[in-house]
């Protein structure tokens, strides 16, 4: 059973237009870890954020912002003001276990930015 | 210095060809993974190296055979592929090979097997 979930699989919008990416994750653990990767056209996957599963603070970095909610048990990303740039592949990841040998991650599907100028 | 680097970029093999991938990172990192994408998918994880060693090998086909020389580098020996091998693969490195760390991702070799 899939355990994360990106329901949106591709999303386009127009430069400066805000976009909401949805991860929605199922585990039965109590500690687990979420994280956001970005991967652009260059192939690399690059960390964008960590966030565990006993802090619900919602985090800003720059444009970037995220919202994790356990009472719905999802993780959402959000772009402020997208760029051109931002243009890529998104994925969420689950990271279950107390300690989780092997940092082994369950992927979601992936969401397709298209940020058109 | 923070990216692990990935050689080559591109590869074309036939099936009955033998290649290397490679993988290098000096980050310090002790631990080292090999992940396979096809395209459109996420990535899937082949091969965790901890310490040097083998820790988890996900069920890959012996026709992958991976190899860590040294805390720094990782191979992947790939022998009699089939077409269906065709992918992105993608080496991380991590601080260590627990505690959800997070990984650290090379640009891939994208994989033709003809």
């Amino acid at each position: 059973a899939q355990k994360v979930t990106q329901a949106q699989t591709e999303i386009s919008v127009v430069e400066k237009e805000d976009v909401t990416l949805d991860c929605v994750y199922e585990t039965r653990d109590t500690t687990y870890y979420l994280f956001w990767y970005k991967q652009p056209p260059s192939g690399e996957l690059v960390f964008l954020i960590r966030r565990n599963s006993f802090d619900e603070q919602n985090e800003i970095s720059g444009r970037y912002s995220w919202n994790f909610q356990k009472s719905t048990s999802s993780f959402n990303f959000t772009i402020t003001a997208s760029q051109v740039v931002d243009s890529a592949v998104y994925f969420c990841a689950l990271s279950e276990g107390y300690n989780n040998a092997g940092n082994m991650l369950t992927f979601g599907g992936g969401t397709r930015l298209m940020v058109k100028p | 210095d923070t990216e692990v680097t990935q050689t080559p970029k591109h590869l074309v093999m036939g099936m009955t060809n033998k290649k290397s991938l490679k993988c290098e990172q000096h980050m310090g990192h002790r631990a080292m993974y090999w992940y396979k994408q096809k395209a459109k998918k996420p990535p899937e994880l082949m091969f965790v190296y901890s310490y040097e060693k083998l820790s988890i090998n996900e069920s890959v086909p012996s026709r992958f055979s991976p190899e860590c020389p040294n805390s720094s580098l990782l191979n992947l020996h790939l022998h009699a592929l089939q077409p269906e091998d065709s992918a992105l693969y993608l080496c991380a490195s991590s601080p260590r090979s627990s505690g959800h760390t997070e990984a650290f991702f090379g640009q891939g070799t994208r994989l033709t097997v003809v």
